[in-house]
């Protein structure tokens, strides 16, 4: 079955150490995303790649980090300086990165930070 | 200033009760494509369907229907003779433009809705 993976579905980490959310897609999706999600609260997209070795900030980037090495890849890393991690994050790929193109989503992270 | 509105912060309705999703949009592009996802507890979205704006055909998919009206700038979402599984966050979201450049797409804050049985 084709999808999105993402692991762990739910980490729990102490302030000040970098974390890293893991997300694989065996669809054979180009583009991929990483968002952010607050309760209450539409998506706000972290970072996005539309190739392998590239990728670009979207519109809350800092205190993030990624790296997209192979094509089903695309690890997001929570560093120490992200002010307020706690959250659900969800990462999602699509044929191509072109607007007409369809998101289709992994299963989400709950990363709580305490 | 918001490009998509989802006025409906929480609906509640029973079993087997029509209920319409609104979805407001804004924007000046004349290429533009419109989204609707579920998102259930278990916290996925699930991608429900597309329309471009040159497509202002409504449709209609089981229990559910959408209708684009450019007039009003609205993509609202129907859902017939409601279920509990139908019980979820639904978000709407715009794209502008097409093509092999990066469009983001602009996500509502989403509807509740929770269908009682």
């Amino acid at each position: 079955d084709g999808g999105i993976t993402q692991s762990p579905k739910y980490l729990f980490r102490k302030e000040g150490q970098n974390v890293t959310l893991s997300c694989e897609q065996n669809l054979n999706h180009d583009a991929m995303y990483w968002y952010r999600q607050d309760p209450g609260q539409g998506l706000r997209l972290i970072y996005y790649s539309q190739i392998v070795n590239d990728f670009q900030k979207g519109d809350i980037a800092e205190g993030y980090s990624v790296s997209r090495e192979k094509k089903e890849s695309f690890p997001l890393t929570v560093t120490s300086a992200q002010k307020n991690p706690t959250a659900f994050y969800l990462c999602a790929s699509s044929l191509v990165i072109g607007g007409s193109y369809e998101q289709y989503f992994g299963p989400g992270t709950r990363l709580t930070v305490t | 200033a918001q490009k998509v509105t989802q006025a409906q912060t929480e609906i509640s309705v029973v079993e087997k009760e029509d209920v319409t999703l609104d979805c407001v949009y804004e924007t000046r592009d004349t290429t533009y494509y419109l989204f609707w996802y579920k998102q259930p507890p278990s916290g996925e979205l699930v991608f429900l369907i597309r329309r471009n704006s040159f497509d202002e055909q409504n449709e209609i998919s089981g229990r559910y229907s959408w209708n684009f009206q450019k007039s009003t700038s609205s993509f609202n979402f129907t859902i017939t003779a409601s279920q509990v599984v139908d019980s979820a966050v639904y978000f709407c979201a715009l794209s502008e433009a097409g093509g092999y450049n990066f469009n983001k797409f602009y996500f509502g804050s989403g509807t509740k809705l929770n269908v009682k049985p």
